[in-house]
């Protein structure tokens, strides 16, 4: 049982490069959602989804973009990468982001832009 | 707004010297309070929910307890290998927020 997979673990970005951080889930859970982790800052929740085709806005969006088509996969991309986006980002899961469901993490891509 | 306050930013115990973290947390509409477990290089691992205040649940030498203002866990005669970063969070509709942990250090 994989559970929450994240791809790359490492990536170092030029500002004003693109690129997409991978979440895939295998555990047919409709709620998905990414995180940014810094030092002193905990875990700031970027975007979230509550199934395919439906997207919403966390409380640190711009500069991400986010889309759904399909229930195992949530990728997150950066349109033009800033020194300031330089942070480890974890996807999580759960099967609803409602009435306390517990969300589930993968192991986290650790990115830096120069 | 919604907010979550962990203390202290970090605890060094002994071995063997027991203590508790605190979660304070400000929430409109609580649907659950999480505790998980960080280590260096990691993803947050899953502890304890707890639902409402009173509530109890206990893990090896971790026990979580919920009022209707905060969270403590209790560490009870820690061992080295619960040395990790602790995180809170409150669960409110579809969003989750995060404490910035605690980073426990439980010398040998």
């Amino acid at each position: 049982n994989a559970g929450v997979t994240q791809t790359p673990k490492f990536q170092v970005l030029k500002t004003g490069q693109s690129m997409t951080l991978q979440c895939a889930q295998d555990m047919n859970h409709e709620y998905m959602s990414w995180y940014r982790q810094d030092p002193g800052m905990g875990l700031r929740l970027i975007h979230y989804s509550v199934g395919a085709g439906i997207t919403d806005q966390g409380e640190v969006p711009n500069g991400y973009n986010v889309s759904r088509s399909t229930t195992e996969d949530f990728p997150l991309r950066l349109l033009s990468a800033a020194p300031s986006q330089t942070s480890v980002y974890f996807c999580a899961s759960s099967y609803s982001g409602l009435n306390g469901n517990t969300i589930y993490f993968g192991e986290g891509s650790w990115l830096t832009v120069v | 707004e919604d907010q979550v306050t962990q203390s202290p930013e970090a605890l060094r115990l002994q071995e063997g010297e027991s203590s508790s973290l605190n979660c304070s947390y400000t929430v409109s509409g609580l649907r659950g309070l999480f505790w998980y477990r960080q280590d260096p290089g990691k993803g947050p691992e899953f502890l304890f929910t707890l639902y409402s205040a009173g509530e109890e649940k206990e893990k090896e030498r971790l026990k979580a307890t919920l009022t209707k203002k905060e969270s403590f866990l209790h560490i009870t005669a820690p061992k080295p290998e619960d040395s990790a970063t602790y995180l809170c969070a409150v669960n409110n509709f579809n969003k989750f927020y995060f404490g910035s942990g605690t980073k426990l250090n439980v010398k040998p």
